[in-house]
């Protein structure tokens, strides 16, 4: 089954703890990308990456790291993380190609005490 | 890459009944995308629309284009109590690599 595969898909975690949210997909999709979501504030873009060691800034990078050694891999890092990084955090791929559209996880919700 | 507003924030209609919802966009597009949210769950990709097609049906989906107003209505005919969800449009511009933005969405609510 095509799918984007996140995880964990809750969790709790204290201020400064290093944390790793892992994302996969199965589609050789070039395109992946990581979204936060908070009420009010929809969903804002974190970090893109257009292909393999390929990554760029979103509209609220300060945070957080990605890497991209894989295609098919694209994890989120937050090397300290702070209680205003609690949210629903998502990721998506897309063939770069215009015309498709993007394949979303399910959703990591992550709070930071 | 550029926002979509969709409007109304919220609607609340009775089962059976249509619903329509409605993105506005301020730059020209390659494309504009439709997409659907159930409550803390992944956003899924419900239909693509180009900006030479004026309208476009998938299922009980039918979504139009008007690129001179720049805006966009998706219409779900006969809604069931599994059609409340958000919905968010994706206006796509093309050329930046940071692909797409989605504003805050319709709250689409059926009442039984």
């Amino acid at each position: 089954e095509a799918q984007v595969t996140q995880n964990p898909r809750y969790l709790i975690t204290v201020t400064g703890k290093k944390l790793t949210v892992t994302c996969s997909q199965n589609m050789n999709h070039e395109y992946m990308s990581w979204y936060r979501q908070d009420p009010g504030l929809g969903l804002r873009q974190i970090y893109y990456s257009m292909n393999v060691e390929v990554t760029d800034k979103g509209d609220v990078p300060e945070g957080y790291k990605v890497s991209r050694k894989e295609k098919r891999n694209f994890p989120l890092i937050l090397e300290s993380p702070s209680p205003n990084q609690t949210s629903l955090y998502f990721c998506a791929s897309s063939f770069w190609s215009e015309g498709y559209g993007y394949t979303f996880g399910s959703g990591t919700r992550l709070t930071v005490v | 890459s550029q926002q979509g507003e969709e409007d109304p924030q919220a609607l609340s209609i009775q089962e059976g009944e249509n619903a329509t919802m409605n993105c506005s966009y301020k730059t020209s597009i390659n494309n504009l995308q439709w997409y659907r949210q159930n409550s803390g769950r992944g956003l899924v990709h419900l239909i693509l629309i180009r900006s030479n097609e004026r309208e476009k049906h998938s299922g009980r989906l039918r979504v139009t284009l008007d690129t001179s107003k720049k805006s966009s209505s998706l219409l779900i005919t006969a809604s069931r109590a599994a059609d409340t969800a958000s919905y968010f449009c994706a206006p796509y511009s093309g050329g930046g690599a940071d692909g797409l933005t989605f504003g805050k969405g319709t709250h689409l609510i059926i009442q039984p």
